[in-house]
C-alpha cells in the first residue's frame, strides 16, 4: 500500500520567514495530494491540494509543488504569521475509494 | 451551519464498555469516512462509505462497527473498549471518491480508563 513520509516533524520559524515541508510517497498510482492544517483541538482543514497533472499551485502565501518522477511534493508558506502555527499534514490518494494516506505531520511554530 | 458534526466531543468510559460516536454532514456529500488519530497525531483511515455502501475497511478490529443509515450519517459503534482505543476519532465527508476533497469534523476524543 501507499506510504507517505513527511519532514521535518517540527519546524520553528521567525515571523515573516518562509516555511517548507516536504513529503515523499511510494505508490506511483497516487494522483491527488492534499495538505491539511490542524489547529489545537480541531479537525484537519484542507488548505491546498494538487493533482498529478499539475506541477505547482499557489494560493496567496501558500504554494505546493509536485515532482511525480521523484515522487515527492512540498508545501511552501511565505511571510509566515503567528496564526500559521499549527500541525500540517500531507496526504496522498489514488486508489479506489479515495483513501487518503497521511504523512506523520509537521508541527510549525511561528515566533513573533 | 456546521458542515460535518460529531457527537459527543468528549467520551470517557471504562474498559469493556460499548460506546457509539455519531457523525452527520449537511454538505450533500455521498461519501463519508472514519479516521483515528493516535497520541502521536498520526492519522489513519478506518472505514469509508459511499452511498451507504462500505468501500474501505482497513485492518480494524471487528469490535469496531460502522453504520450508515443514510448518506448524511455515519456512526461508529465500538464494543468491549480497550485502553488502546483511546484516541481522537474524526469523521469526514466528500463528494465522490476520485481524488475528492475531504472535509473533516471536529473530532471525538475517546478516553478509555
Amino acid at each position: 500500500g501507499e506510504n507517505v513520509e513527511q519532514h521535518p516533524s517540527t519546524l520553528s520559524v521567525q515571523e515573516g520567514d518562509s516555511a517548507v515541508i516536504k513529503c515523499t510517497y511510494s505508490d506511483s498510482a497516487s494522483n491527488y495530494f492534499p495538505w491539511y492544517k490542524q489547529e489545537l483541538g480541531k479537525g484537519p482543514q484542507l488548505i491546498i491540494d494538487i493533482r498529478s497533472n499539475v506541477g505547482e499551485k499557489k494560493d496567496q502565501r501558500i504554494a505546493v509543488t509536485l515532482n511525480k518522477t521523484a515522487k515527492h511534493f512540498s508545501l511552501h508558506i511565505t511571510e509566515t504569521q503567528p496564526e500559521d502555527s499549527a500541525v500540517y499534514f500531507c496526504a496522498a490518494s489514488g486508489g479506489a475509494g479515495n483513501k487518503l494516506t497521511f504523512g506523520g505531520g509537521t508541527r510549525v511554530l511561528v515566533k513573533p | 451551519d456546521t458542515a460535518v458534526s460529531q457527537t459527543p466531543k468528549y467520551l470517557v468510559t471504562q474498559m469493556g464498555n460499548d460506546k457509539s460516536i455519531k457523525c452527520e454532514q449537511n454538505l450533500g456529500h455521498d461519501t463519508m469516512y472514519w479516521y483515528k488519530q493516535d497520541s502521536k497525531k498520526f492519522l489513519k483511515i478506518m472505514f469509508s462509505y459511499n452511498n451507504k455502501e462500505l468501500i474501505i475497511n482497513e485492518t480494524v478490529p471487528n469490535r469496531f462497527s460502522p453504520k450508515s443509515p443514510d448518506k448524511a450519517h455515519l456512526n461508529l459503534h465500538i464494543n468491549s473498549l480497550e485502553l488502546g482505543d483511546s484516541a481522537v476519532y474524526f469523521c469526514a465527508s466528500s463528494q465522490g471518491t476520485g481524488g475528492a476533497e475531504q472535509y473533516f469534523g471536529p473530532g471525538t476524543r475517546l478516553t478509555v480508563t
